[in-house]
């Protein structure tokens, strides 16, 4: 079974640039999760998706941030524009229904200089 | 506020002893726990878990145990081996949001 897989790996990009992430969960995964990771900190949920559907975004900064999940499969969280502090990781999950773990993909690593 | 609380940022266990990491909640409405193993430059992989329904639960090397009365989880591992090493992450749900810790570092050394 493939894994998540989300791109880029790292960006680095200039404040108030725009930047996108792209994810593409596990094949019949309907649940979809952006998740940030501060250094030292553990993961916090930005969005979920049942499917097409944010059913949980109430962590997800809407004057900067945005996200979609078309046709229910693959999804993109953008940021614009990008601040210093928006300098983590970010980290994409799937899983097959509640209550059953989350895989998650290797993340995106973003500097914001 | 934080709800699910990891207070030992660090553990160092030699090879082939016992590595006993701790977490603490504070929602008793959490109803599922899991812990997750992360490497550098990696995401967090799922190790284990535990519904609130048990007590306990084993999966090899790893066994998970849930206190709901101390609201404390712990996670043991046995023997401990060098592969081990990394950043172990323990999480709690409620309705549909999963809530992680800050996370401990072990270090198995030889």
């Amino acid at each position: 079974e493939a894994g998540v897989v989300q791109s880029p790996r790292y960006k680095i990009i200039e404040k108030k640039q725009p930047v996108a992430f792209w994810c593409n969960p596990i094949s019949g995964h309907n649940t979809l999760y952006w998740y940030l990771q501060n250094l030292g900190q553990g993961p916090e949920l930005l969005i979920r998706y049942e499917n097409e559907e944010a059913v949980d975004d109430s962590q997800l900064p809407k004057d900067r941030f945005s996200a979609e999940r078309l046709k229910g499969v693959d999804s993109t969280l953008k940021i614009q524009p990008a601040e210093l502090g928006d300098s983590a990781v970010y980290l994409c999950a799937s899983s097959l229904r509640r209550n059953s773990p989350l895989h998650f993909g290797n993340g995106t690593r973003l500097t914001v200089t | 506020d934080q709800q699910v609380k990891q207070n030992s940022p660090s553990l160092s266990v030699q090879e082939g002893r016992i590595s006993i990491l701790n977490c603490d909640y504070t929602n008793s409405m959490f109803d599922y726990f899991l812990w997750y193993k992360k490497y550098p430059a990696e995401g967090p992989t799922f190790l284990i878990s535990i519904s609130s329904i048990k007590d306990k639960n084993e999966d090899g090397r790893f066994t998970v145990f849930l206190n709901k009365s101390a609201k404390h989880l712990s996670l043991h591992i046995v023997p401990s081996q060098p592969g081990d090493s990394a950043v172990y992450f323990c999480a709690a749900s409620n309705t549909d949001k999963l809530i992680f810790g800050t996370g401990t570092r072990l270090q198995v050394f030889p």
